[in-house]
C-alpha cells in the first residue's frame, strides 16, 4: 500500500478556497486516491475518490497530475463547519477489500 | 435512524476484564470492519469480514477477537483488557467490491483503567 504524506495542519478563513496536497510517490498502477473527512469524536466520512485528472462532486474537487505522484483536495469557499481532519488514502480499493490505511491526516482549522 | 450503530458509546473498565463492543448496520452491506483510533493518530484496522463466514486479521489484531453473528452484526471482544487498549473504536461497512466508500459508526470510547 502506498505511503502518503500530507501537512499536519492548515489554517484558513471562511469563504476561502482550501487546497490540501498529498504526496504518494510510490503509487501503483492499480491504486486509487480517496479522501475522508473526520469531525471530532465522529467516524470518518468519504469525500471523494479519483484515479487521474480531475474529479468533482457537490462537496469537493480532486486534482491528480499525470504522474499521479501527488493529489490535491480542493474545498471551495470553506465555512466554520469544514473544520475537521482530512485523510488522504491510496490503494487498490476495488481489489484490496477493506485495507484502508489512514495516516495522521491534515487538521484544517477554519476561522471567522 | 443511523445506518451503522455501535454499543456502548462509552465504556470504562478495569484491566483484565472481558469487554464486547457491538456493531449493527441496516445498509445491507456484506463487508464490515473494526478500527481503533488513538489520540492525534489516524485509524488502524483491527479485523474485517467480507461475509458471515469470512473473518480476516487487520493491522493490529493481537489482543482482540471478533464474531460475525449475522450479515448485520459484527462484534469486537477484548478478552482481557489492558490500559493500552484505551482508544476510540469505530465500526464500518462497505458494499460490493469496487464500491469503495466505507460508512462509519459513531464510535465507542473505551477506557481501560
Amino acid at each position: 500500500l502506498a505511503k502518503t504524506t500530507q501537512p499536519i495542519s492548515m489554517d484558513s478563513y471562511e469563504g476561502q478556497e482550501v487546497n490540501i496536497t498529498c504526496s504518494h510517490n510510490n503509487i501503483a498502477t492499480n491504486d486509487y486516491i480517496t479522501w475522508y473527512q473526520q469531525f471530532p469524536s465522529q467516524g470518518p466520512r468519504f469525500i471523494i475518490q479519483g484515479y487521474k485528472t480531475k474529479v468533482t462532486n457537490e462537496v469537493a474537487s480532486l486534482f491528480i497530475p499525470a504522474d499521479r505522484k501527488s493529489s490535491t483536495l480542493s474545498l471551495p469557499r470553506v465555512s466554520l463547519s469544514d473544520t475537521a481532519v482530512y485523510y488522504c488514502l491510496v490503494g487498490d480499493f476495488p481489489n484490496q477489500g477493506g485495507k484502508l490505511i489512514f495516516g495522521q491526516g491534515t487538521e484544517l482549522s477554519v476561522k471567522p | 435512524d443511523a445506518d451503522v450503530t455501535q454499543t456502548p458509546r462509552n465504556r470504562i473498565t478495569k484491566t483484565g476484564k472481558r469487554i464486547m463492543l457491538e456493531c449493527s448496520q441496516t445498509k445491507g452491506h456484506d463487508r464490515m470492519y473494526w478500527y481503533r483510533q488513538d489520540p492525534g493518530l489516524g485509524l488502524r484496522l483491527i479485523y474485517y469480514s467480507f461475509d458471515v463466514k469470512d473473518i480476516n486479521k487487520g493491522e493490529i489484531s493481537d489482543g482482540y477477537s471478533v464474531s460475525r453473528q449475522a450479515q448485520a452484526k459484527f462484534s469486537l471482544s477484548l478478552e482481557s483488557a489492558i490500559p493500552n487498549q484505551t482508544a476510540l473504536y469505530f465500526c464500518a461497512t462497505s458494499g460490493l467490491p469496487g464500491y469503495n466508500e466505507q460508512f462509519f459508526g459513531p464510535g465507542t470510547r473505551l477506557t481501560v483503567l
